[in-house]
């Protein structure tokens, strides 16, 4: 099993252009999300998903957005950059169940806007 | 305010010192989780635990639902423990993690 994988690891944007960060798991897991990490902050929540076709905002969606058409993918879209959303993104995912909350990363993606 | 709060932010110890790193939490929980993470690398989950104590080699994580806090020992610590070690709680309303900022370890050889 692969897991959790991202891509790109790095990308640099300009101010006002759209791009779309990949995250896919090979653990057929329900459970998946996206997260940001700011320097010196804990990770927040932007997107989740229960399912394919089931998603729902976190604690800090402005500027995103997501979709979840298969149980594999879950990408996340970023329409129109701002240098606020310079920061490091990561996908994980978990399964159901009792015992499942244990959530597996992927490798992150570094974002800057410029 | 926070749903975790994690001390101490920073922490440097010498080689072989036994290290704590506590963690209080305000939400109630399905589950505690303590994650570590390398300068520049992803996230690794070490244990995810709801009552009692867990170890993992030099390792050991406990928890107390009724004080709603949990601690990480590191026992006999190495340079290569030096990384962030950031505590989530899984909460039992809905289908959010909340985290920590993390405490930064240094370990000196």
């Amino acid at each position: 099993n692969a897991g959790v994988t991202q891509t790109p690891k790095f990308r640099i944007l300009k101010i006002g252009q759209s791009m779309t960060l990949q995250c896919t798991q090979d653990m057929n897991h329900n459970y998946m999300y996206w997260y940001r990490q700011d320097p010196g902050m804990g990770l927040k929540l932007i997107y989740y998903s229960v399912g394919a076709g089931i998603t729902d905002k976190g604690e800090v969606p402005n500027g995103y957005n997501v979709s979840r058409s298969t149980t594999e993918d879950f990408p996340l879209r970023l329409e129109l950059a701002a240098p606020s959303q310079t920061s490091v993104y990561f996908c994980a995912s978990r399964g159901v169940g009792t015992g499942s909350y244990e959530q597996y990363f992927g490798p992150g993606t570094r974002l800057t806007v410029t | 305010k926070n749903e975790v709060e994690q001390s101490p932010q920073n922490l440097t110890a010498q080689e072989g010192e036994f290290i704590t790193i506590n963690c209080s939490y305000s939400v109630g929980i399905s589950a505690l989780h303590w994650l570590q993470q390398h300068p520049g690398g992803g996230i690794v989950s070490l244990f995810m635990l709801s009552s009692g104590k867990k170890k993992h080699g030099r390792l050991i994580a406990t928890i107390n639902i009724q004080e709603k806090h949990s601690s990480l020992h590191i026992t006999a610590s190495h340079p290569r423990d030096s990384a962030v070690y950031i505590c989530a709680v899984s909460a039992n309303t809905g289908n959010q993690f909340y985290f920590g900022t993390g405490t930064s370890l240094t370990v000196i050889p």
